[in-house]
């Protein structure tokens, strides 16, 4: 089946503890992108990546990071997360200017 | 000013109306559109992109309107199943790639 799977789904954890949220697809997309959606803010773009090794910043990088060492995976990092980072976090992929599919979410808590 | 702006919402209807929505973009480069739909707490799915010369699928028509940089989507006899949030979604090639800009969303009842 053809899909974007994220984990955790939830995640709630403490100001500066670093983690990582995974993203895989199996529809070798070239594009993949992470969104945080906020209440009245609608889905914001942090980081997308156009292929493997190439990544550039969307609308809302700070206090992110990501790495695309293989097609498949694109991986969010934050190394300090704060309570403003308590989001709802969308990983989506897609052929280049294509329709985008997107993972279930992860929604995270930073206390 | 935002880069995609959308009707306030939230639209109440009753079931079999007509509605539609709107959506205005800033960049006069921006390469493909869409119209996504979002269930609460659900990720997005695609409605239908957005083409040119205007398109249909079933009870939903999509029109774009390059000159005025102007979206819209058509609902015809809404049904209860299409309460949800329609978002519009355009692609734009930036210097450092091609970026996704999400309008902030139209949400929509739809009442028996």
């Amino acid at each position: 089946e053809a899909q974007v799977t994220q984990n955790p789904r939830y995640l709630i954890t403490v100001t500066g503890k670093k983690l990582t949220v995974t993203c895989s697809q199996n529809m070798n997309h070239e594009y993949m992108s992470w969104y945080r959606q906020d209440p009245g803010l609608g889905l914001r773009q942090i980081y997308y990546s156009m292929n493997v090794e190439v990544t550039d910043k969307g609308d809302v990088p700070e206090g992110y990071k990501v790495s695309r060492k293989e097609k498949r995976n694109f991986p969010l990092i934050l190394e300090s997360p704060s309570p403003n980072q308590t989001s709802l976090y969308f990983c989506a992929s897609s052929f280049i200017g294509g329709e985008q599919f997107f993972g279930p979410g992860t929604r995270l808590t930073v206390l | 000013r935002k880069e995609v702006e959308q009707d306030p919402g939230p639209f109440n209807v009753p079931e079999g109306a007509t509605v539609a929505f709107n959506c205005t973009y800033s960049n006069s480069a921006s390469q493909s559109f869409f119209w996504y739909r979002q269930d609460c707490r659900k990720e997005p799915k695609l409605l239908m992109s957005v083409y040119s010369s205007g398109n249909e699928d079933g009870r939903f028509t999509a029109q774009l309107n390059r000159a005025s940089q102007y979206i819209s989507l058509l609902i015809r006899d809404s049904k209860l199943s299409d309460s949800a949030t329609y978002l519009c979604v355009v692609n734009n090639w930036d210097t450092g790639g091609f970026k996704t800009i999400f309008g902030a969303g139209t949400r929509l009842f739809v009442k028996a």
